[in-house]
């Protein structure tokens, strides 16, 4: 069983604010991975890490950051939200040639 | 540019047949295909997948085929149960396995 976790699952909040996004991993997994989904919409990467120190931008750019300190533990930051940040972030880690294992998500509405 | 397609947005099919869920991709360089199911509120959650050097693979009621050549693949799944109702997604990725790309999913719905 998969045992990767987002947090918070559901965040609305005013434009403006600086937000956390927190996603950690208990596999050890050296490879994690933040996806941006709109509802109907394919899972866009928007940032990945092969290991401690290491990030790397997605294919889809983004205005957030990440920074991956611990091998557990993968943040995403938005410095200030805006309403087009308003979307679904789910993360994920693999290790090796295996699948990916996604969190929950987090469902983040921007007002 | 979107490198894996899933044209088919829904499908709704009677219990105890066969759904088949198909998904295009346009990189000639991708080499590992996998299946995602998900559950709304849920994350995807790996349904199966397949190599570049095969062209079926399966496990239990959910068969993937490839054809590298039309650069398609599918997931048969056979018999289908109301608890397959989920959407589901194709994704790719090359050699290395470091990044996968993924179609914008098709939503089955089995009907008891």
């Amino acid at each position: 069983e998969a045992d990767i976790y987002q947090t918070p699952r559901y965040l609305v909040i005013g434009t403006g604010k600086k937000i956390t996004l927190e996603c950690s991993q208990t596999m050890g997994h050296d490879k994690m991975y933040w996806y941006q989904q709109d509802p109907g919409m394919e899972l866009h990467l928007i940032h990945y890490s092969y290991g401690v120190n290491s990030t790397e931008k997605g294919d889809l750019s983004s205005e957030s950051t990440v920074s991956r300190i611990r091998t557990e533990h993968f943040p995403l930051t938005l410095e200030s939200a805006r309403p087009s940040h308003t979307s679904q972030y789910l993360c994920a880690s693999s290790e090796g040639d295996q699948p990916q294992h996604f969190g929950d998500g987090t469902r983040l509405s921007i007002l | 540019d979107q490198q894996v397609k899933q044209n088919s947005p829904s499908l709704s099919v009677q219990e105890g047949r066969i759904s088949i869920l198909n998904c295009d991709y346009t990189n000639s360089m991708f080499d590992y295909f996998l299946w995602y199911k998900k559950y709304p509120a849920e994350g995807p959650t790996f349904l199966i997948s397949i190599s570049s050097i095969k062209d079926k693979n399966e496990d239990g009621r959910f068969t993937v085929f490839l054809n590298k050549s039309a650069k398609h693949l599918s997931l048969h799944i056979v018999p289908s149960q109301p608890g397959d109702s989920a959407v589901y997604f194709c994704a790719a990725s090359g050699s290395g396995f470091n990044k996968f790309y993924f179609g914008s999913g098709t939503k089955l719905n089995v009907k008891p």
